[in-house]
């Protein structure tokens, strides 16, 4: 069955720390997989998507970067976090024309 | 400019009456239109797909209609339950699965006993 792993589930970061969300998918291949962030009260910013390996496109110019090392492997990184960088984190995949699949997400906390 | 709207930030109802949410859109043209749940803390969780060309989709206790000249889609939770309480999100497929799913903020649900 196909899964979707996304650590950690919460998080404290320092202002000007870095930081690495992982999410991991299985029982797929060649996904499309998102990062996507939910402020409070807010709807779901698209951060990033990526259609392949090495492949990703970038929706909002800001402090965060992704990279997809992996098939089913997604990384959202930051070289120094800012305190708007706090929020809830979500990794999701889908398959063309499918459902999206979302991880637990990691809240983050920027103090 | 583009815009993806859900009716209202939060809905209370009665158990056991019909919960309506709506989402409008403008200046898209969307080839599906997906709802997903959203409980406090946890990621979404798909719901149901309509295609341009369907007028209404059902599952269980939960009714969609698309109608692509009001650009409006509507999301009937029928005998709805405590259980029912949660965030309901619309989303908008704009090119058949090429771009991302565009988001709405969302409604929040809330069924009183």
């Amino acid at each position: 069955s196909q899964t979707i792993h996304q650590w950690p589930a919460t998080l404290v970061q320092p202002v000007g720390s870095p930081l690495s969300l992982e999410c991991t998918v299985e029982g797929t291949s060649n996904p499309n997989l998102y990062w996507y962030r939910q402020a409070a009260g807010r709807g779901l910013q698209l951060l990033f998507y990526s259609v392949g390996i090495g492949q990703i496109s970038s929706e909002v110019p800001q402090n965060l970067s992704a990279s997809r090392p992996q098939d089913r492997q997604f990384i959202l990184s930051s070289k120094k976090l800012l305190l708007s960088d706090s929020g809830f984190y979500l990794c999701a995949w889908s398959v063309r024309l499918g459902r999206y699949t979302f991880g637990s997400g990691t809240r983050l906390t920027v103090v | 400019s583009q815009k993806i709207e859900q009716n209202s930030e939060a809905l209370n109802i009665q158990e056991g009456k019909t919960a309506t949410l709506t989402c409008n859109y403008t200046n898209y043209s969307p080839a599906y239109l997906q709802w997903y749940r959203q409980d406090p803390g946890r990621g979404p969780v798909f719901l149901l797909l309509i295609r341009e060309n369907e007028k209404e989709k059902r599952k269980e206790r939960l009714k969609v209609t698309f109608d692509t000249t009001l650009k409006q889609s509507l999301f009937h939770i029928t005998a709805s339950q405590p259980a029912d309480s949660a965030t309901y999100l619309c989303a908008l497929d704009l090119s058949s699965g090429n771009t991302p799913l565009v988001f709405g903020k969302g409604t929040r649900l809330s069924v009183i006993a």
